[in-house]
């Protein structure tokens, strides 16, 4: 398995500010994926955070809204920008870990709530 | 169009009682199939993955799943419900039977159970 903490676990923003949430994986990933969790709704991908390129995002959501850097094998950073309460949600880190493929590990989850 | 089906928003059982949650599956080759768990303020957690082989496959915490590939259905069981076991249930795919990386989730089911 892979041990992933999230930071912050959670916050409360203000409208029109960012929040940039923080991923640490405490061994080297192949892959690194974001999810999004809106209230009362499953999981849907935000993007697949490549390292050492771009990431590659989901239809409808889009790289200026919420940048995503990696810059290394344990470590990925989301953005949300521009935050309105519609981004109000809980959002989730994965991974994939070499040799154990097609099974992601998920982070603990960071609750942000935008007034 | 390809997706997940949990028909079961919201199950109430009682403790010690037998538990089946659903999940159907509509995509063109069999996809790999996942159960994951969420429990209040956690992160997810895999229960159990199907990739090919037994159609009736173990997992952790005395839970098992049961692919009927007639059905399109990957049913999550469990004979004798614990208070723990209270969660949000999660079904999950990898379409294309692991071609494709991408988690796609149902919209989950919450279990309550009762004393």
């Amino acid at each position: 398995s892979a041990v992933i903490s999230q930071k912050p676990s959670r916050d409360i923003c203000q409208r029109g500010t960012s929040l940039t949430i923080q991923c640490q994986v405490d061994s080297q990933v192949t892959m690194m994926f974001w999810y999004r969790q809106q209230p009362g709704q499953s999981l849907t991908l935000i993007a697949t955070a490549n390292q050492g390129s771009e990431a590659t995002y989901e239809s409808g959501f889009v790289i200026d809204k919420f940048p995503i850097s990696r810059p290394n094998l344990t470590f990925s950073t989301l953005t949300v920008s521009n935050m309105s309460p519609e981004d109000s949600s809980i959002y989730l880190c994965s991974v994939e870990k070499e040799g154990i493929y097609n099974e992601q590990f998920f982070g603990p989850g960071t609750r942000l709530t935008v007034l | 169009a390809q997706s997940v089906t949990q028909p079961d928003i919201h199950i109430t059982v009682s403790e010690g009682a037998s538990l089946e949650l659903r999940c159907n599956y509509s995509y063109g080759a069999t996809p790999y199939l996942f159960w994951y768990v969420q429990s209040p303020g956690q992160g997810l957690q895999l229960l159990l993955k199907y990739f090919s082989g037994d159609t009736l496959v173990q997992g952790i915490k005395g839970f098992e799943a049961e692919f009927k590939r007639s059905q399109s259905s990957f049913n999550l069981r469990k004979p004798s419900v614990h208070w723990s076991d209270a969660a949000e249930y999660f079904c999950a795919v990898i379409p294309g039977g692991g071609s494709n990386y991408k988690l796609t989730f149902g919209k989950g089911t919450l279990l309550t159970v009762n004393p």
